[in-house]
């Protein structure tokens, strides 16, 4: 079974530019979340999506949305790029129960210049 | 505020010994809680998990402990490997609640031939 994806898995960008990730989850979960890594924070929970929903959110502001397709693929964006945004993105499927094991991508390097 | 603590950003043990990781919590609504090691350049993967319910929960070297008055788990790893040089995150969850992951900030073990 493949795992799961994210593309790009790195990306550089300047301050004030927008950019949206990709994550492809395991075949059969229907749960997606995106996580935050930074050296100083670990890592933070941005949001979940279920079944094309979303059904949770972390505390990051309105710059951060994504969204869920119905074959459960989903995306991150991220719009007015801060130098602060640089992190390492990860995604995270599972099929979507709370106790679900949570699967998860290698990340995107996200570097803001 | 840091709900999952993880107050030693490091810790380097012989091969052979055993490795002890710690993690606090302060909202005593978690009753999951769980343990994640990370590879640099690849994302985090599930390595044990215990409920509120129990006070232990083994898996091969890898052993969970609980002590829920005190509020605080850790991760025994014996007999330790160099193998087992990576980052480990504790994780907890409110089932009942919002039900998304808290990470702590994580703890880098190096594990010394």
């Amino acid at each position: 079974k493949a795992g799961v994806t994210q593309t790009p898995r790195y990306l550089i960008k300047t301050r004030g530019q927008q950019v949206t990730l990709s994550c492809s989850p395991i075949s059969g979960h229907r749960s997606v979340s995106w996580y935050q890594q930074t050296p100083g924070q670990g890592l933070q929970f941005l949001f979940e999506y279920f079944s094309e929903t979303q059904r949770n959110k972390g505390n990051f502001p309105g710059r951060f949305s994504g969204r869920q397709f119905s074959n459960s693929r989903s995306e991150m964006n991220v719009s007015t790029l801060e130098l602060g945004d640089s992190a390492l993105y990860l995604c995270a499927s599972s099929l979507g129960l709370a106790t679900d094991t949570q699967y998860f991508g290698p990340g995107t390097r996200l570097t803001v210049l | 505020d840091q709900q999952v603590k993880q107050n030693s950003p490091s810790l380097s043990v012989q091969e052979g010994r055993i490795s002890i990781l710690n993690c606090d919590y302060t909202n005593s609504m978690f009753d999951y809680f769980l343990w994640y090691k990370k590879y640099p350049a690849e994302g985090p993967t599930f390595l044990i998990s215990i409920s509120s319910i129990k006070d232990k929960n083994e898996d091969g070297r890898f052993t969970v402990f609980l002590n829920k008055s005190a509020k605080h788990l850790s991760l025994h790893i014996v007999p330790s490997q160099p193998g087992d040089s990576a980052v480990y995150f504790c994780a907890a969850i409110f089932q009942g609640g919002s039900e998304k992951l808290v990470f702590g900030k994580g703890t880098k073990l190096t594990v010394n031939p």
